[in-house]
């Protein structure tokens, strides 16, 4: 199977700890997203990648957050200070840019912030 | 109002019924709409995408677009209980000629297909 994957697939952790989330996207797609979603709600973008630019962040992504994406390939998403506000499942997406957005979600991974 | 409307919930239907799904956006520069299901506890999967006004089928799943109205639906031909999800509807804008990269989403609607 070569859709896009996530790790971990699920995190607990306790308020005040950083956490690092990791994407895979389908080989050959440009593009990344990160979207975070919680119960009852439709994802709400965070933020993208053409490539290894990072070309939009949304105002949900505080200073708490940040997303890298070296050499254009995998990425990671990083919360430090997390607070119980940050649990959510956070999802990743790729799509192959260029006019083609249909885009593809991983599995997800669903933080827990105690 | 909210960029991304869907109607409200849950919509439910007796196996073999017509499922039909509603989504309004504000955005008149968008371009592409999607339609994702999600089951409980996974994540969003692709049921189809829509691009140009009138209708779009595969299989069970006919896509609807009315840009002028801005309106986009999804009809599901004899349901059957493993339709049981929630339907999110999203929408793409363009600026410039090129796609603005995010997808804007609706609150989704839960739907559920009874025996």
């Amino acid at each position: 199977d070569t859709g896009v994957s996530q790790d971990p697939r699920h995190k607990i952790t306790k308020r005040g700890q950083n956490v690092t989330f990791r994407c895979d996207p389908i080989s050959e797609h440009n593009r990344l997203y990160w979207y975070r979603q919680t119960l009852g709600q439709g994802p709400e973008f965070l933020t993208y990648f053409q490539n290894e630019a990072q070309l939009e962040k949304s105002r949900l992504l505080s200073d708490r957050f940040s997303a890298e994406r070296p050499k254009g390939s995998f990425s990671t998403l990083e919360i430090q200070r997390t607070e119980q506000g940050d649990s959510a499942m956070y999802l990743c997406a790729s799509s192959l840019g260029a006019g083609k957005e249909t885009q593809y979600f991983g599995p997800g991974t669903r933080l827990l912030v105690l | 109002q909210k960029e991304v409307e869907q109607n409200s919930g849950p919509l439910s239907v007796p196996e073999g019924a017509i499922a039909s799904l509603n989504c309004t956006y504000s955005d008149r520069v968008s371009q592409s709409f999607f339609w994702y299901r999600q089951y409980s506890g996974k994540s969003p999967e692709l049921i189809m995408s829509i691009y140009s006004n009138g209708d779009k089928e595969d299989g069970r799943f006919t896509a609807q677009l009315n840009k002028a109205s801005q309106y986009v639906s999804l009809l599901i031909r004899d349901s059957q209980p493993s339709d049981s999800a929630t339907y999110l509807c999203a929408v793409n804008s363009w600026r410039g000629g090129t796609s603005y990269g995010k997808l804007t989403f609706g609150q989704g609607t839960i739907l559920t297909v009874h025996p």
